[in-house]
């Protein structure tokens, strides 16, 4: 499978404690996406990266989230003092620029118990 | 922002039998409009999407058709099969900016054999 790849799947974590998810985008997509879906929604943006440079961030993305794509490459978005709200699909999605389509990862599943 | 509205929510049909899809946008300045196939616990697959120079398109059994003036645009799905039961999403996208999707809250779509 040469599309958007997640790591992990699945993660289980107990609140307060800190997570990191990676996503691996088509290579030759420098725009990387992060999306969260909640069950019965559709995915909602989180923030965006054209090469290295975080160019935008919504407003669900609270001081707890930081995300990074330090070579342009793959990213990662780390949730600290994770809360039961968090629980959720994260997404994460790539596009070439120039009006490419947008292409998904199949998401890490995150369940705070 | 974006708001993007989508009708039905759930939508059951027999096989062989029409389905159709509508969304409504507000962002006059959204200019491309995807549809996202998801299936349970996979990522959204593109399937067909369309730019605001474009009224209609199609791809073999799936066409949208887009009304710029009205700010709505249709999926329409023929010769429904089993296979096509999913949950659809419809989305559409800003040309400035970072291009992210705004996406409607899906319609689940149950292709009765």
């Amino acid at each position: 499978d040469t599309g958007v790849s997640q790591d992990p799947r699945h993660k289980i974590t107990k609140r307060g404690q800190n997570v990191t998810f990676r996503c691996d985008p088509i290579s030759e997509h420098n725009r990387l996406y992060w999306y969260r879906q909640t069950l019965g929604q559709g995915p909602e943006f989180l923030t965006y990266f054209q090469n290295e440079a975080q160019l935008e961030k919504s407003r669900l993305l609270s001081d707890r989230f930081s995300a990074e794509r330090p070579k342009g490459s793959f990213s990662t978005l780390e949730i600290q003092r994770t809360e039961q709200g968090d629980s959720a699909m994260y997404l994460c999605a790539s596009r070439s620029t120039g009006g490419g389509k947008t292409f998904f990862g199949q998401g890490t599943r995150l369940t705070v118990v | 922002g974006e708001n993007v509205e989508q009708h039905p929510s759930t939508l059951s049909v027999q096989e062989g039998d029409s389905a159709v899809i509508k969304c409504t946008y507000s962002d006059s300045a959204s200019n491309y409009f995807p549809w996202y196939k998801q299936e349970l616990g996979k990522r959204p697959q593109l399937i067909i999407d369309i730019r605001s120079n474009v009224g209609e398109k199609k791809d073999q059994r799936i066409a949208v058709t887009l009304n710029k003036t009205a700010k709505h645009f249709s999926l329409h799905i023929t010769e429904t099969q089993p296979e096509d039961s999913a949950v659809y999403f419809c989305a559409a996208s800003r040309r400035e900016g970072a291009n992210n999707l705004f996406f409607g809250t899906g319609t689940r779509l149950t292709v009765i054999p």
